[in-house]
Order: C-alpha cells, then sequence, then structure tokens
C-alpha cells in the first residue's frame, strides 16, 4: 500500500533557525508529493508540490526536491519566522489510479519561538 | 471569494443525534472529497465524488452517508453519532487532471 512517514514532533527552533522536516514514502506506483501547512484553528493550505524525480518544490522560502532514489521529500527552510508555527503534513497521491486521494503523513508541529 | 466551504465550523451534539455538514465549491472542480482528522492530528480519506458519482468509499462505518446533489456540493450526513467520531472533518475539491487539492476550513464535530 501507500504511505507517509514524517518525522514526529513537535520540532521547537528559534528564529532565523534552520528548519528541516523529514519525510519518506511508499508507493505502488510513481506519485506526486505535496507538502500541505495547518496554521492553528485553520484548514489545511498547499504549501508547494512536486510531480516527478528531482522537482523542487518551493514556496515562502520553503524548499522540497523529489528523491525518487531514497524515496523522501524533505522540507527545508533558511530562516524560520515566529509565523511560521503550525502543523506541517506530507502527503502523495497516485494521478495513475482511480483512487485519486491524498494520503498524508501524521503531520510534524512546528514551534518557533522569537 | 470562498474556494471551498463547509457549513457549520462547529458542531456540538448529543450521543445517539443525526447530523449533517454541508460542503461547497466554487471553483468549478468535478471531484470532492471528505477528510476526516482526529485528535492526534492524523488524516484520512473518507469518501470521494466525482462528477456525483461514488469514487472512494473507504472503511467507513455505514452510518455516514455521503450525498452529492450536483458537482458543486457534496455533504456528509451522520446518523447515531458516538463519542468516537468527534473529529474534524475536511472537504476538499479538485478539477480531474489535476493533482491539487484545495481544502475547506473544516468541520469541529463534538459528541457528549
Amino acid at each position: 500500500g501507500n504511505s507517509v512517514t514524517q518525522m514526529e514532533g513537535p520540532v521547537t527552533l528559534s528564529e532565523e533557525a534552520f528548519l528541516t522536516i523529514n519525510c519518506t514514502y511508499t508507493a505502488t506506483g510513481y506519485p506526486s508529493l505535496f507538502w500541505y501547512v495547518q496554521y492553528p484553528g485553520e484548514g489545511l493550505q498547499l504549501l508547494l508540490k512536486a510531480t516527478k524525480a528531482d522537482d523542487k518544490g518551493s514556496n515562502k522560502g520553503f524548499e522540497a526536491t523529489y528523491r525518487k532514489e531514497t524515496t523522501s521529500f524533505h522540507l527545508e527552510k533558511g530562516s524560520v519566522q515566529v509565523s511560521d508555527s503550525a502543523v506541517y503534513f506530507c502527503a502523495l497521491i497516485l494521478m495513475d489510479t482511480g483512487r485519486r486521494a491524498l494520503t498524508f503523513g501524521s503531520g510534524t508541529r512546528l514551534q518557533v519561538q522569537p | 471569494d470562498t474556494a471551498v466551504s463547509q457549513t457549520p465550523k462547529y458542531l456540538v451534539t448529543q450521543m445517539g443525534n443525526d447530523k449533517s455538514i454541508k460542503c461547497e465549491q466554487n471553483l468549478g472542480h468535478d471531484t470532492m472529497y471528505w477528510y476526516k482528522q482526529d485528535s492526534k492530528k492524523f488524516l484520512k480519506i473518507m469518501f470521494s465524488y466525482n462528477n456525483k458519482e461514488l469514487i472512494i468509499n473507504e472503511t467507513v462505518p455505514n452510518r455516514f452517508s455521503p450525498k452529492s446533489p450536483d458537482k458543486a456540493h457534496l455533504n456528509l450526513h451522520i446518523n447515531s453519532l458516538e463519542l468516537g467520531d468527534s473529529a474534524v472533518y475536511f472537504c476538499a475539491s479538485r478539477q480531474s487532471l489535476y493533482n491539487e487539492q484545495f481544502f475547506g476550513p473544516g468541520t469541529r464535530l463534538t459528541v457528549l
């Protein structure tokens, strides 16, 4: 089956620190990969995505590279801000099946302290 | 200009009651979803409709019944509510051939 594994949180960082949230996946086909972010009390927003190997998704200073050889899609940001405090979800979807529903990781809570 | 909207935002009810959650999208998408987020933030697909046809029906108790009156709406009706149904329910939509899903703000259901 398909699954996504994320590092457990919470991750607590000081402002301007470097962020890495690890994400690895298993999939029966060739997935598209996503990072979603959930701010406190809100719904999910798409942060970035990548649809094929070696693609790099980027948005708001966050980046993630689709690594097929290591089945990974780690999220990075060079300098976090307090406003980045949220829960981050790694997810995959298989577009070559009729299913086309997101499979999510368990989420990683990021807390950024001033 | 809300893209995916859900009502109500909060729902508090007693065990055994029947309740509905509504979802509407104005993006012109043809595929809609219901996801459940439990107390540990874990998200799981429940149902999906494409052009009003049910295409995903996960292992969900048959007390849960989705209904799609048209492409822009997907409602979720829950019978005989149980404590374990307490969760946040998210609606999402997608246009066929594209992989990005747009999520609603969620409905927090609390069963007492």
